[in-house]
């Protein structure tokens, strides 16, 4: 069945950048969207964008416009996100997950990753 | 300040019926988007419990439901169990701000 299995946990300074992988397996990869949520320790989830790995169209939460980046390998089945001039309150598990192929009509998210740890600390 | 408002908390004994309201707008769960719902045990990611507002995925029992009208939508679990101890999230998309957005999760306590 279909599975995302994510990199390991991260420890940054404030400024630093961090890329987070994503790997799919048990599905076409170019035919769903991929997603990335985050959640602060004790908070709720928070949406932070969207790509297609079939054509490489993003759409990013407003709050993350300019300082983040979404990325796929369709050779190896990976997704790949980076966070730029990380400040503390980025500290939050991220997680990916399956979306829908298309970005405009809402939709599920199903699988998720297991979820990686960034802390920003200096 | 999550878009979609949920309580923060609830609780029920074992056996009993709760419902978790997720109170939307007309840019989301009123312009017609469906709802999708959440479950998160304790140090996991979340599992799909609910999609298009009242289906199931296999393999999630019929003690979980989902319903939807006009600008909100509710998640009820009867025969509670301690198993189902978790943080449950709603989902929709907003059509306004283009984007997905989730209310800020329900801890929901078995006494």
């Amino acid at each position: 069945q279909a599975q995302l299995v994510q990199s390991g946990a991260e420890v940054k300074t404030p400024g630093a950048s961090v890329r987070v992988s994503c790997e799919a397996s048990g599905y076409l990869f170019d035919s769903y969207g991929l997603t990335w949520v985050r959640q602060a320790p004790g908070q709720g989830l928070e949406w932070m964008g969207w790509i297609s790995p079939y054509n490489g169209n993003t759409n990013y939460e407003q709050k993350f416009q300019g300082r983040v980046a979404m990325t796929t390998d369709t050779s190896t089945n990976t997704a790949y996100l980076e966070l730029r001039s990380l400040r503390s309150d980025d500290t939050a598990i991220y997680y990916c997950a399956r979306a829908p192929f298309s970005y405009t009509n809402g939709g599920r998210f199903d699988p998720w990753g297991q979820g990686t740890l960034v802390t920003v600390s200096s | 300040q999550s878009v979609l408002t949920q309580p923060p908390s609830l609780s029920g004994a074992p056996g009993q019926r709760v419902t978790i309201s997720c109170t939307g707008t007309s840019s989301n769960i009123g312009a017609n988007y469906e709802v999708f719902w959440y479950q998160q045990l304790p140090g996991t990611a979340p599992k799909l419990l609910i999609y298009d507002n009242d289906r199931r995925p296999s393999g999630v029992p019929d003690r979980f439901s989902g319903s939807k009208s006009a600008t909100s939508a509710s998640l009820a679990i009867t025969g509670l169990q301690a198993v189902d101890e978790a943080t449950y999230h709603c989902q929709s998309y907003d059509v306004s701000l283009s984007a997905w957005v989730f209310g800020g999760g329900t801890k929901v306590t078995v006494l």
